[in-house]
This record gives C-alpha cells, structure tokens and sequence, in this order.
C-alpha cells in the first residue's frame, strides 16, 4: 500500500507563472489536507477536500489559490500568477475518514512535499 | 494569531537522556492533540496522540503529557537515541488541526 504521493518534489515557477501541485491519497482515503510551511514556520492549513467536494477552504488564500479532488484522479492544488512568497513547502494528507474536529482518533498521512521555489 | 506555540526552536540532549518538548496552546476548546515527527526532506509522520480527557499517554519510548489548565502539553522521550535527531510538532484540534512552528531536536552521540 503506497503512502500519499505528491509530485514533483521540487518545482521552480518564473513570477506570473501558474504552479500545480498534485496529491494522490492513500488508497481508500477519500479525505485530503493541504497544508503549506513557510520558512522557519509550522505547518498551516490551508483546504479540506473530500472526493469532488471542497469541505473547509478557510486557510486558503482568497484570491490565486483553488484546489480540487476529482472523482477520479489526484488532488489539484493549483496557485495562478504565482508570486515570490508563495515559495514554500506544500504538504497534502489523507485519512480515511475526518481528521480533527469531533471525529474520533484518526491518523493522517502526510506526503513528501512539494517545494516550490518562485523566481 | 499563533494558537498552537512551541517556544524552543532546537534543542540538543546526549544519547541515553530525557528529551523534554515543550508545547503551549490558548484555545481551551482543542479536545485531541497530536505529536508529528519531521525529517528533512520528507513529510511529518505521526508519533503519538492525547485525548483532552486523559493527562497521559504512553508508546514506548514516548510520553506525551497534558495540563488542561496551563494549557500545556509536553513530549518526552526516553531514552533519547540518535535517530530521534528530527523536527517535531505539537498540533491541536477543535476543527483542524492547527500546528507550532516546531522544535529541532538534536541527540548527540
């Protein structure tokens, strides 16, 4: 059973440019976290994503930013017009059923990252 | 608005002592906190996590402790081995999972 996947690992982005991250879940996790660091700074969240649902996107920037998890294939986080301090490491979870809130103990798997360097 | 603190960014200990991580929170309505492991170049896996209702738990060489009331959990590790030499976060939930700016612990041989 593969862990999450993300790809690419590293990815350089001009000013302007669009950035896509991707995130493929464990398998039979259908819940999804997206979580960046920025230096010298913990993890914050940034979406909660359920299969083709967009559950709790109160981290994510307003403007620039969207995410997705479509029915089939991977999460999407895609950040537009990208600028300097997006650079950052960007970290996808899956759990196989909520993660926080009132749900009971779940485990959640983070990914490698993905580390993107805006230039 | 950092919710979730953890005030010491590295820490350094001998192989075969404690390991004493510091955590500190201001929101009371957290009710479940997790202890993440980070190396370098990889993502935060998970170590051990505590109920708002118990003041302790227990995994091997892992101690994690709560005091509700200094609202203030902590994670020990005895005895401390070179490879526990990694970042480690604090993170608590009311809604998601809110994470501090970690701690580096060194174990030096």
């Amino acid at each position: 059973n593969a862990g999450v996947m993300q790809n690419p690992r590293h990815l350089v982005r001009r000013r302007g440019q669009e950035a896509r991250l991707r995130c493929s879940p464990m398998k039979g996790h259908s819940h999804v976290y997206w979580y960046r660091q920025l230096p010298e700074e913990g993890l914050k969240f940034m979406v909660y994503l359920q299969k083709e649902n967009i559950i709790d996107e109160s981290g994510m920037p307003k403007e620039r930013f969207s995410a997705e998890f479509p029915k089939e294939g991977p999460s999407i986080l895609r950040i537009q017009q990208v600028v300097r301090g997006d650079s950052a490491a960007y970290f996808c979870a899956s759990s196989p059923r909520q993660w926080g809130g009132t749900a009971l103990n779940t485990e959640a798997f983070f990914g490698q990252g993905t580390r993107l360097t805006v230039v | 608005d950092q919710q979730v603190k953890q005030n010491s960014p590295s820490l350094s200990v001998q192989e075969g002592r404690i390991s004493i991580l510091n955590c500190d929170y201001t929101n009371s309505m957290f009710d479940y906190f997790l202890w993440y492991k980070k190396y370098p170049a990889e993502g935060p896996t998970f170590l051990i996590s505590i109920s708002s209702i118990k003041d302790k738990n227990e995994d091997g060489r892992f101690t994690v402790f709560l005091n509700k009331s200094a609202k203030h959990l902590s994670l020990h590790i005895v005895p401390s081995q070179p490879g526990d030499s990694a970042v480690y976060f604090c993170a608590a939930s009311a809604r998601r999972y809110i994470f501090g700016t970690g701690t580096r612990l060194k174990v030096l041989a």
